[in-house]
């Protein structure tokens, strides 16, 4: 079965610093990967995705993600954070022999300090 | 149109009720999902449908009933829940099972 670590529960940054949150999947063959982001009493919102093509992902507001088969991660990592980047972030694997099972990580909670 | 829909945003329900959640997309995903979200928790996966046919049922118990009259649309019937049960349901679809998954804003039901 396939699954999904990140790695710290919550992170604090400072504004204006490097966002970095972990996330390693356990999977013989390279799954689907994706980071979702959510808001307070909101859904989930995709903020990038891996299906096998180029492994440096580029998603929404300015965060991206690399996929390293080696080391089996997919770190999310934004430049520079902003305030508004406070949110829950979950890391998820779509296994591929269960297509549709989106398998969650335990989720990171982002606070950003002025 | 790009976004899924949910009714009602909140439900506050008693334990011999019967209500109904509603999700409706237009982004023509014909695979639809039903999420429970406990707070600081992630979702967890309670149906899928794929082509408007029940393909995943994660053992959830038949007080909550999944029901997909149409490829646009998604219900999950709730009848004599517990007050476990209250949670955020997240409905979402995907243009087929296993692409990338698109959410809706949840309902946030309390059951008493």
């Amino acid at each position: 079965a396939q699954s999904v670590t990140q790695l710290g529960s919550h992170v604090s940054v400072s504004e204006g610093a490097l966002v970095l949150l972990r996330c390693n999947y356990s999977s013989s063959v390279p799954p689907y990967l994706f980071w979702y982001v959510q808001y307070p009493n909101q859904g989930l919102q995709l903020l990038l995705k891996y299906t096998s093509a180029a492994t440096l992902v580029k998603g929404i507001n300015g965060f991206e993600a690399e996929f390293k088969k080696s080391e089996t991660s997919f770190h999310l990592t934004k430049p520079s954070a902003h305030m508004s980047d406070a949110a829950e972030y979950f890391c998820a694997v779509s296994p591929t022999d269960s297509w549709g099972k989106l398998q969650f990580g335990a989720g990171t909670q982002v606070v950003v300090t002025p | 149109d790009t976004e899924v829909t949910q009714t009602p945003k909140h439900l506050v329900m008693g334990m011999t009720n019967k209500k109904s959640l509603k999700c409706e997309q237009h982004m023509g995903h014909r695979a639809m999902y039903w999420y429970k979200q406990k707070a600081k928790k992630p979702p967890e996966l309670m149906f899928v449908y794929s082509y408007e046919k029940l393909s995943i049922n994660e053992s959830v118990p038949s007080r909550f009933s999944p029901e997909c009259p149409n490829s646009s649309l998604l219900n999950l019937h709730l009848h004599a829940l517990q007050p476990e049960d209250s949670a955020l349901y997240l409905c979402a679809s995907s243009r087929i099972a296993g692409n990338e998954q698109f959410f809706g804003p949840g309902t946030r039901l309390t059951v008493l």
